[in-house]
C-alpha cells in the first residue's frame, strides 16, 4: 500500500519568512496530493491539492510543487503570519474513492 | 457553506462496549470515509464507503469494526467491542462523484475507559 513520508516534523519561522514541508509517496499509482492544515482540536482543512497531470499550483500565498518521477511533493508558504501556526499533513491517494494515506504532520510555529 | 456534521462530538465508554459514532455527509456526495487519530499522531484511513458498499478499508478496520448507511442522510461506524487502544479521534469526511476532494467532518473523540 502507500506510504507517504514527511519532513520536517516541526517548523519554526520568524513571520514574513518562508515555509517548506516536503513529501514523498511509494505508490506510483497515487494522483492526488491534498494538504490538510489542523489547528488544535479541529478537523483537518483542506488548503490546496495537486493532480500528477501539473507540476505546480498556486493559491495566493500557499504553492504546491509535485515531482511525479521522483514521487515528491512540498508545500510552499510565503510571507508567514502567526495565523498559519498549525500542524500541516500532506496526503496521496489514487483518487478512485480509495484510501488516502497521510504524512506524520509537520507542526509549524510561526514567531511574531 | 455545506459541512460534514458527526454526533456525538465526544463518547465516553467503558471497555467491551458497543459504540456507534454518527456521521451526516454533504448531501450530494456519494463517497464516505472513516479516519482516525490518535492523540498526537497522524490522521489513519479506516474505510471508504460508495453505493452501499465498502470500497476499501485499512489493515485497521478489523471485524470489530462495520460501517453503515441506514438512510439516505447517515453513515455510521460501529465498533463492537472497544479496546483501550480504540481511543482516539474519529473522523468522517465525504466527497463528491467525478472529485477527489474530502471534507473532513469535526470528529467525535473516544475515550474508553
Amino acid at each position: 500500500g502507500e506510504n507517504v513520508e514527511q519532513h520536517p516534523s516541526t517548523l519554526s519561522v520568524q513571520e514574513g519568512d518562508s515555509a517548506v514541508i516536503k513529501c514523498t509517496y511509494s505508490d506510483s499509482a497515487s494522483n492526488y496530493f491534498p494538504w490538510y492544515k489542523q489547528e488544535l482540536g479541529k478537523r483537518p482543512q483542506l488548503i490546496i491539492d495537486i493532480r500528477s497531470n501539473v507540476g505546480e499550483k498556486k493559491d495566493q500565498r500557499i504553492a504546491v510543487t509535485l515531482n511525479k518521477t521522483a514521487k515528491h511533493f512540498s508545500l510552499h508558504i510565503t510571507e508567514t503570519q502567526p495565523e498559519d501556526s498549525a500542524v500541516y499533513f500532506c496526503a496521496a491517494s489514487d483518487g478512485r474513492g480509495g484510501d488516502m494515506r497521510f504524512g506524520a504532520g509537520t507542526r509549524l510555529t510561526v514567531k511574531p | 457553506e455545506p459541512e460534514v456534521t458527526q454526533t456525538p462530538s465526544h463518547q465516553v465508554t467503558q471497555m467491551g462496549q458497543e459504540v456507534i459514532l454518527r456521521c451526516v455527509p454533504i448531501s450530494n456526495h456519494l463517497y464516505f470515509y472513516w479516519y482516525r487519530q490518535i492523540l498526537g499522531q497522524k490522521v489513519e484511513f479506516l474505510v471508504s464507503f460508495y453505493n452501499n458498499e465498502i470500497s476499501e478499508k485499512s489493515e485497521i478496520f478489523d471485524d470489530q469494526f462495520s460501517v453503515e448507511r441506514p438512510d439516505g442522510s447517515n453513515f455510521t461506524l460501529k465498533i463492537r467491542s472497544t479496546k483501550l487502544e480504540d481511543s482516539a479521534m474519529y473522523f468522517c469526511a465525504s466527497s463528491a462523484q467525478g472529485t477527489d476532494t474530502q471534507y473532513f467532518g469535526p470528529g467525535t473523540r473516544l475515550t474508553v475507559l
